[in-house]
């Protein structure tokens, strides 16, 4: 079985240019997660879909970030304009459902740096 | 707010040491509590999770137990090997399904 796939594994551009990450999750995965992690840190949750409907998306900062899911399948996290301090692992996750116990899993995660 | 809190890194040992890896979290209700693991170059991977107190999930010679008494859920091995050597994290499942993960400890082990 395939895993979390996420393109392009790693992106430089320079400050103010937009920027676009993909996630193809497990097949089957209904709830689909876009994290941020900075060096030496945690995940931190950007936001989730269950199916194509974003149900958290506090954490998403709105004036430059976008995401979709069409279809509830693939999705794009955007970024537009990138800033230095976007510099950062953006990581995808998927999951089965919405239940607590269940596991996420991930990609391998796009670094991106921005000059 | 919900949150965990995990020991700091890094932690470096001798192959067939044993190894601990504090975890203590803050959470409303009963959350599942989880380790994830990060092999250099790759994504997180699930080590084992545990979904109520008392629980005690293992996997890959490593266990943790879900002590709600000490909100605490420990990583534990052994004896470690060198293969063992990568960034582990604690996370939590809340209610409202959203996961919140440690800093990370990373280890290094040394043959």
């Amino acid at each position: 079985e395939a895993g979390v796939v996420q393109s392009p594994r790693y992106k430089i551009i320079e400050k103010k240019q937009p920027v676009a990450f993909w996630c193809n999750p497990i097949s089957g995965h209904n709830t689909l997660y876009w994290y941020l992690q900075n060096l030496g840190q945690g995940p931190e949750l950007l936001i989730r879909y269950e199916n194509e409907e974003a149900v958290d998306d506090s954490q998403l900062p709105k004036d430059r970030f976008s995401a979709e899911r069409l279809k509830g399948v693939d999705s794009t996290l955007k970024i537009q304009p990138a800033e230095l301090g976007d510099s950062a692992v953006y990581l995808c996750a998927s999951s089965l459902g919405s239940w607590t116990g269940n596991e996420q899993f991930f990609g391998p995660g796009t670094r991106l740096t921005v000059l | 707010g919900d949150s965990v809190t995990q020991m700091e890194g890094p932690v470096t040992l001798s192959e067939e040491a044993f190894l601990t890896i504090n975890c203590t979290y803050t959470a409303t209700g009963y959350p599942s509590l989880f380790w994830y693991v990060q092999y250099p170059g790759e994504g997180l991977q699930l080590l084992l999770k545990a979904t109520k107190a008392d629980d005690k999930g293992s996997n890959k010679g490593f266990e943790a137990t879900y002590r709600k008494e000490t909100t605490s859920f420990h990583l534990e091995k052994g004896s470690v090997q060198v293969s063992d050597s990568a960034v582990y994290f604690c996370a939590l499942s809340d209610l409202g399904n959203q996961f919140y993960f440690g800093t990370g400890t990373s280890l290094t082990v040394i043959p």
